[in-house]
């Protein structure tokens, strides 16, 4: 019963350096998203994906890249990291978007110093 | 536009006590979904409930309870005899079908229940 699994959990980045946050889900779910939450500012989408081969861009997608070549994998590329993208990183997973229930995965903390 | 305001920003009390953590939206939709997740301090986020528009019957689970009133915008949660393990940051969040049905997110209630 492994639902959304993240990896890493935490993180240290040097500005400038790039890396990838692992995303999977086991429940066959067609709908994927990565969120960052960041103190006092609730959730914002960074990206999303509708299925395998199908991503769109959220309210903040500048600095992320993503891609989904398979339903059970949605890994989240950061190039060039900057300060600005010190935040915890959710990923999440539903069977249709909106509105159905969204599985989460534990969040990877992500600091760039 | 779409919009989740979750007005209280932290909320304490004392354990046993009954809490309401206020929430309200905006949509120029009639089709819509009203969620509340649940951010213990552990980080995870954690369903709680799903509502859609055309159901405006309250909801209960356990010590939880779903007031939903579509004249005022408002889809209200509250906690009867609260508990410690109810200490988190709760969120409500909106989605509709004209935006796409992507989750518009409040920002959300820290609710601290103290021995």
């Amino acid at each position: 019963n492994a639902g959304v699994t993240q990896t890493p959990k935490f993180r240290i980045l040097k500005i400038g350096q790039s890396m990838t946050l692992q995303c999977a889900q086991d429940m066959n779910h067609n709908y994927m998203y990565w969120y960052r939450q960041d103190p006092g500012m609730g959730l914002k989408l960074i990206y999303y994906s509708v299925g395998a081969g199908i991503t769109d861009k959220g309210e903040v997608p500048n600095g992320y890249n993503v891609s989904r070549s398979t339903t059970e994998d949605f890994p989240l590329r950061l190039e060039l990291a900057a300060p600005s993208q010190t935040s915890v990183y959710f990923c999440a997973s539903s069977w249709d978007t909106g509105n159905t229930e969204a599985f989460f995965g534990q969040g990877t903390r992500l600091t760039v110093v | 536009a779409q919009k989740v305001t979750q007005a209280q920003t932290e909320i304490s009390v004392v354990e046993k006590e009954d809490v309401t953590l206020d929430c309200v939206y905006e949509t120029r939709d009639t089709t819509y979904y009203l969620f509340w997740y649940k951010q213990p301090p552990s980080g995870e986020l954690v369903f709680l409930i799903r509502r859609n528009s055309f159901d405006e019957q309250n909801e209960i689970s356990g010590r939880y309870s779903w007031n939903f009133q579509k004249s005022t915008s408002s889809f209200n949660f509250t906690i009867t005899a609260s508990q410690v393990v109810d200490s988190a940051v709760y969120f409500c969040a909106l989605a509709d079908a004209g935006n796409n049905r992507k989750l518009i997110w409040g920002l959300g209630t820290s609710l601290a229940v103290n021995p």
